[in-house]
């Protein structure tokens, strides 16, 4: 257990809707990471958000969106849903701002399914 | 460009031998280098990272890999393989410099025969 929790473990929608994945990090840990891992892309990063704030974002696409609380749980949006949206994401999160030393651990994860 | 390369899709392997998952990577410096494991239906765990010194690197599990840096590789070993580290393992490179962000490789999935 790597003290990052992910709900939902699944959800499944339709095309066109909305959806909200939540995250929360290890205690004590600043920075929120979120990758998309699909069966064409593998495992992709996404965006980052340290003690709230955004740090780096990766290819994350414009009908996804993120924010990180003042708790730092973070939020992953996900709109306009789209069959290739399917995928299981991930959150992760590392004590600093995202220095190359600063291990990311992960949480379970998040499978979407787009119907 | 900037890659990670995991060349081996699948590996079989059986329990008790030893084993060799291979990672190159095309950056300019010495980035940061990790192992993950992911377990079916589980999230990614560390197995293993070098930043620098000792190129031979020891991880969880009984896993170890070595930092070449004339080959740009990090290869990831184990002398006796378990049925229970059948898995996907992924190798991940975050650059020296930029956004620190990982760069993984496209995995490499082990299976075990008993």
């Amino acid at each position: 257990d790597s003290g990052v929790t992910q709900t939902p473990k699944h959800l499944i929608t339709a095309t066109g809707q909305r959806v909200t994945l939540r995250c929360s990090p290890r205690s004590g840990d600043l920075s929120v990471y979120w990758y998309q891992q699909s069966l064409d892309q593998g495992l992709q990063f996404l965006i980052q958000y340290y003690n709230g704030e955004e740090r780096a974002k990766g290819n994350i696409l414009e009908r996804f969106s993120a924010q990180q609380f003042p708790d730092l749980h973070s939020e992953l949006n996900l709109s306009s849903l789209e069959l290739g949206d399917s995928a299981l994401y991930f959150c992760a999160s590392s004590f600093q701002q995202g220095s190359g030393t600063d291990t990311q651990y992960f949480g379970p994860g998040t499978r979407l399914t787009v119907l | 460009a900037q890659s990670v390369t995991q060349p081996d899709i699948h590996i079989t392997v059986s329990e008790g031998a030893s084993l060799e998952l291979r990672c190159n990577y095309s950056y300019g410096a010495t980035p940061y280098l990790f192992w993950y494991v992911q377990s079916p239906g589980q999230g990614l765990q560390l197995l293993l990272k070098y930043f620098s010194g000792d190129t031979l690197v020891q991880g969880i599990k009984g896993f170890e890999a070595e930092f070449k840096r004339s080959q740009s590789s990090f290869n990831l070993r184990k002398p006796s393989v378990h049925w229970s580290d059948a898995a996907e393992y992924f190798c991940a490179v975050v650059p020296y410099s930029g956004t620190y962000k990982y760069i993984f490789g496209t995995g490499t999935r082990l299976k075990v025969l008993a």
